[in-house]
């Protein structure tokens, strides 16, 4: 156990639908992270929170949208869902802002749309 | 901006071997964190080593070590004395200043024979 908890593992949902990632990080670490992991295109950086405030945009679509809540918990939003956004998704924290040293990976939220 | 090549999709290597996987990256930026991470079937990313671009000396974890060639802006994860449960897919990553554009490569398959 790494000490980052996303939920669901898994999701299936249909094209047009809406989805919500939940990803606990590791106690004590105030950045999140958010990855995309599809065949096509490898790991993918989406977004990084630190301490409720976002700090970085990579390669998000304007149908996903994220959070980090004041307990520090972060939710990934997908809406208007594709066949294309069927990837895994991955959470991670960091204790330091600029996550130098590392991050630590949560097990991955693998979405299946139908 | 910024990239990361692992030019070697798949590697064999015997039990008990080393094995070098091979990562060159490329940023103009002077101050960057150069990452492996070991991606198992089961799909959770685990952190195996970090490489400060001021680091002096090579980073060494365990049986991993990274060989740190700033001039010809290279990374490559030396495994020593390779075990079955090495077999997995590996990552170079690259991040630049407060996290920000943290990429991977495509990664490596690496399989280790009995």
């Amino acid at each position: 156990d790494s000490g980052v908890t996303q939920t669901p593992k898994h999701l299936i949902t249909a094209t047009g639908q809406r989805v919500t990632l939940r990803c606990s990080p590791r106690s004590g670490d105030l950045s999140v992270y958010w990855y995309q992991q599809s065949l096509d295109q490898g790991l993918q950086f989406l977004i990084h929170y630190y301490n409720g405030e976002e700090r970085a945009k990579g390669n998000i679509l304007e149908r996903f949208s994220a959070q980090q809540f004041p307990d520090l918990h972060s939710e990934l939003n997908l809406s208007s869902l594709e066949l294309g956004d069927s990837a895994l998704y991955f959470c991670a924290s960091s204790a330091s802002e600029d996550g130098k040293r590392g991050y630590t990976f949560g097990s991955g939220t693998r979405l299946t749309v139908v | 901006a910024q990239k990361i090549t692992q030019t070697q999709p798949g590697m064999f290597v015997q039990e008990k071997e080393a094995v070098t996987l091979d990562c060159t990256y490329d940023t103009s930026d002077p101050s960057y964190g150069l990452f492996w991470y070991k991606q198992p079937s089961s799909g959770e990313m685990i952190f195996l080593i970090y490489q400060g671009s001021y680091d002096q000396q090579n980073a060494t974890e365990g049986r991993y070590s990274l060989n740190f060639q700033k001039a010809r802006k290279s990374a490559n994860l030396v495994i020593s004395a390779s075990q079955l449960g090495d077999s997995a897919m590996y990552f170079c990553a690259m991040s630049l200043t407060y996290g920000q554009n943290f990429v991977f490569g495509p990664g490596t398959r690496l399989s280790v024979l009995p």
